[in-house]
């Protein structure tokens, strides 16, 4: 089945120490988007990209990076995670960027920051 | 600037009965387009159902149907018939037409208890 794949589920890592989420995609879809989440809270849009095209939010921290390599795959760096990047990390895409196409989600990746 | 309002943090509901999530939204655009996505615990946001600005008729996806009412900026989700399954957080979402370059904007969600 066509899908949105996130590695790893669960994720931990040490105060300050890189870490890279990845996701990859069997949609052949255009947009890729990067949400975080916290806990109880809505998704809160980090980037995405459309085709090779970076889209960053205006208030995502510069310690948020993403690169997206190739259509199927798209990276999240966390350059020096802090005990407040602690959340859910869910990868979406979408077949383009109008009002009509829904947004399709991988499973997520829990981040615990030690 | 777009905003999506739910505000029941919390519902119950009886199995096999049907449930009524509230939405509402606050747009200048007169294009755009409202979703609805499930998030069960494990995390995965499930998209349920979509409705368009301009379309005619209320969206229906096989238990799901949106009560759409456009001049009151409503788009409440009608579960029927709710199963333990349903038991999960509900995500209203907006995206506005003007501009392709749009984001999906979701609301605070709405957690929904199923009882046996």
């Amino acid at each position: 089945d066509a899908m949105v794949i996130q590695n790893p589920r669960y994720q931990v890592t040490q105060f300050g120490k890189p870490v890279t989420l990845s996701c990859s995609q069997t949609l052949n879809h255009n947009v890729m988007y990067w949400y975080q989440q916290k806990s109880s809270q809505a998704p809160k849009l980090l980037f995405h990209y459309y085709d090779k095209d970076f889209n960053n939010e205006a208030d995502t921290p510069d310690n948020f990076q993403s690169r997206r390599p190739n259509t199927s795959f798209c990276f999240l760096d966390i350059r020096s995670p802090g005990l407040g990047d602690a959340a859910m990390y869910l990868c979406a895409t979408s077949r383009d960027r109008g009002m009509t196409y829904e947004q399709y989600f991988g499973p997520g990746t829990r981040l615990t920051v030690t | 600037a777009q905003k999506i309002t739910q505000t029941q943090p919390g519902m119950f509901v009886q199995e096999k009965e049907a449930v009524t999530l509230d939405c509402t939204y606050d747009t200048s655009d007169p294009s755009y387009g409202l979703f609805w996505y499930k998030q069960p615990s494990s995390g995965e946001m499930i998209f349920l159902i979509y409705q368009g600005s301009y379309d005619q008729q209320n969206a229906t996806e096989g238990r799901y149907s949106l009560n759409f009412q456009k001049a009151r900026k409503s788009a409440n989700l009608v579960i029927s018939a709710s199963q333990l399954g349903d038991s999960a957080m509900y995500f209203c979402a907006m995206r506005e037409g003007r501009d392709n370059n749009n984001d999906m904007r979701f609301g605070a969600g709405t957690r929904l208890t199923v009882k046996p």
